[in-house]
């Protein structure tokens, strides 16, 4: 079945800097990959997603990028603002199975 | 249109008790799912559900029993309750298009 990898567990950066999370998954079959953010105490909610056929989707301080052929993807946060402080997980979908999730990322964005 | 409500948010158990906690979508999603959170280990799915009437095992289903009679519910149940299910519990249901909407979140600790 699929794997997600998940890389760093933590990160901590100074306001105003970029941020980079990186995932890798094991299943060449998969072609969806959300990110969801999760605020401490509250539910995971997605940012942002991604499917196979695109390498790179944008929205505002986000972006994720896809390669399909290293079998990596990627959240980039630029202008971090103490609010982007969360934990934040990627994950990987293949068809109707369920989304596998990595472990999380720990941001810590500092003032 | 509440989403996906879950039903206790916390509930302290000792060993041995039984409980079920009840996932509640009024979005009509086929999908349901049933997460654990611990810290460091991440989303772990636990059992979930492609429509009304099927269940079928995730990734740490020992020690847990679910039921999908209807399709807008989805139920978790503990027969026998131990320390090591003291944990965040998460329902989530699936839009078709691949996002997952979660529930708040349930606490439950295990004495």
């Amino acid at each position: 079945g699929e794997n997600v990898e998940q890389h760093p567990s933590t990160l901590s950066v100074q306001e105003g800097d970029s941020a980079v999370i990186k995932c890798t998954y094991s299943d060449s079959a998969s072609n969806y990959f959300p990110w969801y953010k999760q605020e401490l105490g509250k539910r995971p909610q997605l940012i942002i997603d991604i499917r196979s056929n695109v390498g790179e989707k944008k929205d505002q301080r986000i972006a994720v990028t896809l390669n399909k052929t290293a079998k990596h993807f990627s959240l980039h946060i630029t202008e971090t603002q103490p609010e982007d402080s969360a934990v934040y997980f990627c994950a990987a979908l293949e068809g109707n199975t369920p989304l596998v999730f990595g472990k999380g990322t720990r941001l810590s964005v500092i003032a | 249109n509440a989403g996906v409500t879950q039903t206790p948010k916390f509930r302290v158990l000792k060993t041995g008790q039984s409980m079920t906690l009840l996932c509640a979508q009024d979005m009509n999603h086929e999908y349901m799912y049933w997460y654990r959170q611990d810290p460091g280990m991440g989303l772990r799915l636990i059992h979930y559900s492609v429509g009304e009437g099927t269940t079928a095992k995730g990734e740490v289903p020992d020690g847990y029993n679910v039921s999908r009679l209807k399709k807008q519910n989805f139920l978790l149940g503990l027969e026998s309750a131990a320390p090591s299910q003291t944990s965040v519990y998460f329902c989530a249901s699936r839009h078709p298009g691949g996002e997952l909407f979660f529930g708040e979140g349930s606490r439950l600790t295990v004495l």
